[in-house]
């Protein structure tokens, strides 16, 4: 496709499950970011990729959550025994270039619900 | 760390009139600003961008802003709103040394008939 795609779009885990949420960036896309929307909040950054390298990940909420890229593309966001607090939308953006002038793509999120 | 403040987390206007968005952001270092715009289910979509060439930036709908390093602020004008440009609007500014975008809380655009 010619987007950023994430997947799933929606998840529904039980207090303490792990989850993977998944981003496929624009293809050859360099700089890789994931967000966190809250509910009726701007997006909050949680980490950053350039090719397979996250130089960023001053953002994450805890050790819980885990973030990887391992070829340069596809990255998995992992959240390990998730709490009521992580309910969010997770964003996930690519920009063609690491310059900080260059625009990000995002796409349409996931919607991770914790009950 | 840098920060951005958008005023008024909900602004209603009625079909043709001016739509007004207000940004401020803190930064002793001009910083590069961005307005993106948020469709129900969708991801964003950059709307326009600051980054220190020319004051007045215009984007893509109509919209514009202006870039006023005394007032620190970036504001999103539109001379007339469409029922179409209901959404939510976010600012944000890219942080010096980071490649990360730090976003405002949002302003949500209702556009009356």
């Amino acid at each position: 496709g010619a987007g950023v795609s994430q997947s799933p779009r929606y998840k529904v885990a039980k207090r303490g499950q792990d989850v993977a949420l998944r981003c496929d960036p624009i293809s050859g896309h360099v700089s890789l970011f994931w967000y966190q929307q809250a509910l009726g909040q701007g997006p909050e950054f949680l980490t950053y990729f350039q090719n397979e390298a996250q130089l960023d990940k001053s953002g994450l909420p805890s050790d819980r959550f885990f973030a990887e890229r391992p070829e340069g593309s596809v990255s998995t966001l992992k959240i390990q025994r998730t709490q009521q607090e992580d309910s969010a939308v997770y964003l996930c953006a690519s920009s063609l270039a690491g310059r900080r002038d260059t625009e990000a793509f995002f796409g349409q999120g996931t919607r991770l619900t914790v009950v | 760390a840098q920060s951005v403040t958008q005023l008024g987390s909900h602004v209603s206007v009625s079909e043709g009139a001016l739509v007004l968005l207000r940004c401020n952001y803190s930064s002793s270092v001009p910083p590069y600003l961005f307005w993106y715009v948020q469709y129900p289910n969708q991801g964003l979509q950059l709307l326009l961008k600051y980054t220190s060439a020319a004051t007045l930036v215009k984007g893509i709908n109509g919209f514009e802003a202006e870039f006023k390093k005394s007032e620190t602020s970036f504001h999103l004008t539109k001379p007339s709103a469409h029922m179409s440009d209901a959404a939510e609007y976010f600012c944000a500014v890219s942080e010096t040394g980071r490649r990360a975008l730090t976003f405002g809380s949002g302003t949500r655009l209702q556009v009356q008939p």
